[in-house]
C-alpha cells in the first residue's frame, strides 16, 4: 500500500520569503502521479501544482514549484514570494498512474503554513 | 455552475440515527469521489463512481455506509446507526477523466459536510 508522510505539522514564513514543504512517500509503482493540495480555513480544498512520475523536469505554476526526487521518494513544495492569501493547509497526495487502476488519493497527513505580514 | 456543491454544510445528529449527504458534481464530470476526513489527518478515501457505476469501495466504507449515484449526476452518501466515530468531514470531489489518464484533468473538492455525532 502507498503511504505518504508530511514530517512538518506546521510552518510559517514571512511575507514575500520563500518556504519548503516536505513530503515522502512509499511506493512499489514506478508509474504515478504527485500532488499538492491547498486547503484555506473553511473554504474547499484546491490543487496547487501535480508531477507526473514519468516526467523528469520539476513542475511549476507561478509561485509554486517541486522538487520531484524519484529515487528519494521526495517531493517538496516551494512557495516564492509567499502571500498572506498562501496561509492553508497543505495537503501532499499519491495517485497510482496504472491505466484502469484504483483512481483514489492518498494524502498525507498536511503541513499547517501560516504566513505572517 | 459553480462548482461541486454538498448539502448540508453542517449537520449534528445523535448516536444510533440515519443521515444522509448530498454532492452535486461540476455537471459535465462523470467521476465522483467522496472522502472523509477527520481532525489533524489528511482526507481518506472511501468511494468513487464513474457515472453511476461504483468502482471502487475502501475497507473504511462499513455495512453502515452506503453511496449512490442514480443516473450518473448526484451522489448521496448515507451512513445507519450512526456513530462517534463517524464524526468527520466528509468531502466530495469530481473530475472530468480520471486523473490518472494521462490527460490533464484535475478533481474538484466541495466544501464538505461536517457531522458531528453526539
Amino acid at each position: 500500500a502507498q503511504t505518504v508522510t508530511q514530517s512538518q505539522p506546521e510552518m510559517s514564513v514571512q511575507e514575500a520569503e520563500t518556504v519548503t514543504l516536505s513530503c515522502t512517500y512509499d511506493t512499489s509503482e514506478n508509474n504515478y502521479y504527485l500532488f499538492w493540495y491547498k486547503q484555506p480555513p473553511s473554504r474547499q480544498m484546491i490543487l496547487v501544482i501535480r508531477q507526473e512520475a514519468y516526467k523528469q523536469q520539476n513542475a511549476t505554476e507561478n509561485r509554486f514549484s517541486v522538487n520531484f526526487q524519484k529515487a528519494a521518494k521526495s517531493f517538496s513544495l516551494k512557495i516564492s514570494d509567499s502571500q498572506l492569501g498562501d496561509t492553508a493547509m497543505y495537503f501532499c497526495a499519491f495517485m497510482n498512474g496504472a491505466q484502469g487502476g484504483s483512481e483514489k488519493l492518498v494524502f498525507g497527513k498536511g503541513t499547517k503554513l501560516t504566513v505572517n505580514p | 455552475d459553480t462548482g461541486v456543491s454538498q448539502d448540508p454544510r453542517h449537520k449534528i445528529t445523535k448516536r444510533g440515527q440515519n443521515v444522509t449527504f448530498r454532492c452535486d458534481p461540476i455537471s459535465e464530470h462523470n467521476r465522483l469521489y467522496w472522502y472523509r476526513q477527520t481532525l489533524g489527518q489528511g482526507p481518506e478515501f472511501l468511494t468513487y463512481f464513474q457515472n453511476e457505476a461504483q468502482l471502487e469501495k475502501s475497507r473504511l466504507l462499513s455495512d453502515r455506509f452506503s453511496a449512490e449515484r442514480p443516473k450518473g449526476s448526484f451522489s448521496t452518501l448515507e451512513i445507519q446507526r450512526t456513530e462517534q466515530g463517524d464524526s468527520a468531514m466528509y468531502l466530495c470531489a469530481s473530475s472530468l477523466d480520471a486523473p490518472n489518464s494521462g490527460v490533464d484533468t484535475e478533481a474538484f473538492f466541495g466544501q464538505g459536510t461536517r457531522l458531528t455525532v453526539v
